[in-house]
């Protein structure tokens, strides 16, 4: 069983500029998660898709967006890049909110 | 205002003995509850769970508390081991396909 995988590992970028993340959700997971982890921080939502569908959104400006393909995988992406949105990005997938959330390695974006 | 607050930042333990990691939450509309583990430049790793009509749930070293009148969760590690050593967070959720929301994590340090 495959889990869940984020590219890329590492990203460094400047203010201003577009970034997208993408994620492969585990097999069979249905519903996929962003969150945002900065230094000394827990995750934060930022978004879930749901079969393609938004579900649900964090309290992130909307330059934050996503998308959810068939397949279930994802992606998140960051225009007009600030100094703050340095942060460790994590996706997670599940297929049943009373089953665990599994998470990926993240991506670190360091923005310059 | 955080619902999930994880008050220990570090906490370190001798091999051996048991590791005793606490969580307060504010909202009492959460009924599930999971404990994640973070490894340097890894993501979270589901460790153990709760639902909000138990008050307990144990998996070999791992057990969880539930306490729904003080709000209060703890995560007892019996025997702690080196390999233990890693950031817990602890993270909770309402009814439905809703997010997770996150303490801050505790550093826990197992020496040999």
């Amino acid at each position: 069983e495959t889990g869940v995988t984020q590219s890329p590992t590492h990203l460094i970028k400047t203010r201003g500029q577009q970034v997208t993340l993408r994620c492969s959700s585990q097999s069979g997971h249905n519903t996929v998660s962003w969150y945002q982890q900065a230094l000394g921080q827990g995750p934060q939502f930022i978004f879930q898709y749901y079969r393609e569908e938004e579900n649900g959104r964090g309290n992130f400006p909307p330059r934050f967006s996503g998308l959810q393909f068939p397949n279930y995988s994802s992606e998140l992406n960051v225009n007009a890049l600030e100094l703050d949105d340095s942060a460790l990005y994590l996706c997670a997938s599940s297929w049943d909110r009373r089953q665990p959330q599994h998470f990926g390695d993240g991506t670190r974006l360091s923005i310059l | 205002d955080q619902q999930v607050k994880q008050n220990s930042p570090s906490l370190s333990v001798q091999e051996g003995r048991i590791s005793i990691l606490n969580c307060d939450y504010t909202n009492s509309m959460f009924d599930y509850f999971l404990w994640y583990k973070k490894y340097p430049a890894e993501g979270p790793t589901f460790l153990i769970s709760i639902s909000s009509i138990k008050d307990k749930n144990e998996d070999g070293r791992f057990t969880v508390f539930l306490n729904k009148s003080a709000k209060h969760l703890s995560l007892h590690i019996v025997p702690s081991q080196p390999g233990d050593s890693a950031v817990y967070f602890c993270a909770a959720n309402v009814p439905g396909n809703t997010p997770l929301v996150f303490g801050k994590g505790t550093r826990l340090s197992v020496i040999a």
